[in-house]
Formats: structure tokens, sequence, C-alpha cells
């Protein structure tokens, strides 16, 4: 069974720019999360979907970032303008029987 | 109060020995526990799943979790090099919710 896949895995811009990551899920899992990692704290949720629908975005930037999952499969987050504290690694998550899969997550670099 | 609380380390010790890595949280509506194991520039990898409270044993590998005293534990036995990541304690209400992290312990096992 194929993983988590997440693209691209590294990505370097300036402040302001804007920047957009995608993730695939496990195929057949309905809920995907977006979590951002700063270095040296676990994980922190943005946003869940469950198939195209959000159900939990109370703790993503709204302002700057925005996700969809248009046809309930594939994923997109988007930052736009970057700041320099969003700086982390950016980890897309899909969920079947209780447990979370991890893709290999996205380093984004703000400078 | 952070919901979740563990320990960053690092923690350092000889090859074969036992580790044990801790976490307490605060809101009892947790239900799920799990450890993830998260090498260098990868994304958490899961290690151990509970529901509610009591042990699971999976090889070297033992979770504890004690929803009373709202603390769980893992305890990883014969330590290996190829040990050497950071834990990641995780923590969710219900199925199909958010996870809630701590901030990860370092772990270098020591050849």
């Amino acid at each position: 069974e194929a993983g988590v896949a997440q693209s691209p895995r590294y990505k370097i811009i300036e402040k302001r720019q804007s920047v957009a990551f995608w993730c695939n899920p496990i195929s057949g899992h309905a809920t995907l999360y977006w979590y951002q990692q700063i270095l040296g704290q676990g994980p922190k949720l943005l946003i869940q979907f469950q198939n195209n629908g959000v159900v939990d975005d109370s703790q993503l930037p709204k302002d700057r970032f925005s996700a969809e999952r248009l046809k309930g499969v594939d994923s997109t987050l988007k930052i736009q303008p970057a700041k320099l504290e969003d700086s982390a690694v950016y980890l897309c998550a899909s969920q079947g029987n209780n447990e979370q899969f991890f893709g290999p997550g996205t380093r984004l670099t703000v400078l | 109060q952070k919901e979740v609380e563990q320990d960053p380390g690092p923690l350092s010790v000889p090859e074969g020995a036992i580790v044990s890595l801790n976490c307490t949280y605060s809101n009892s509506a947790f239900q799920y526990f799990m450890w993830y194991r998260q090498y260098s520039r990868k994304g958490p990898e899961l290690l151990m799943y509970t529901y509610s409270s009591g042990n699971k044993e999976d090889g070297r590998f033992t979770a504890q979790v004690d929803k009373s005293s709202k603390y769980i534990s893992l305890f990883i036995r014969d330590s290996q090099p190829s040990d050497s990541a950071t834990y990641l304690c995780a923590m969710m209400k219900a199925g199909n919710t958010p996870l809630v992290f701590g901030k990860g312990t370092r772990l270098s096992v020591i050849a």
C-alpha cells in the first residue's frame, strides 16, 4: 500500500511571496489533515478535511493560508503572502481506522 | 498549561539499555494515545496506538496509559542505535479528530 505523498520536499522563498504544497493521501482515506511543525516542536493542526469538506480550520491563519480538497482526494495548501515565521515543515496526514499516517513533509524556508 | 507536556531531552543511552519516555496531559477527554517516531528530515511514523487505559506490547516496545494520572509512557527494551530519533507522544479525543502532540523527546542510542 502506497503511503502519503507530498511535494515539493523542500522550498525556499522570500517573504511576501506565495507558495503551494500538494498532498496525495492513502487510497480510500476520507479524512485528511495538514499540520505545521516548527523546529523543536510537535506538529500542530492547521486544517482537517472529511472528503472534500472542511471539518476544522479553527487554527488556520485565514488571512494568509488557504487549503482545498476539491475532489475529496488530493489536497493543496497555499500561503500568500509568506512571513518569516512560516518557516516550518508542513505535514499532510490521512486517517484510516483511527490511525493517522504522515507523509514526508515539505520543508519551507522563508528568507 | 499546555494540553500535552513532554520533556524534550535530549536523552542519551548506551546500546542495550531500557529507555523510558513519558508524557502528561491535562484534558481528560483524550481517549486515543499514540507514539510516533520521527527520524531527521522525515515524517512521523506511527509506532504504537492505544485506546483508553492499559498496556500494549509490540516487540521491543511497550506503551502504557494511566488515565487516572493522565500519564502515558513508552518503553524500549534492548535499545539499538537505529532507535535514535525523536519520539512524539500524541493523543486525540475521538476517532477522526486531530492529534495533539507533545514537543517530542530526542533520543540517542550510543553503540
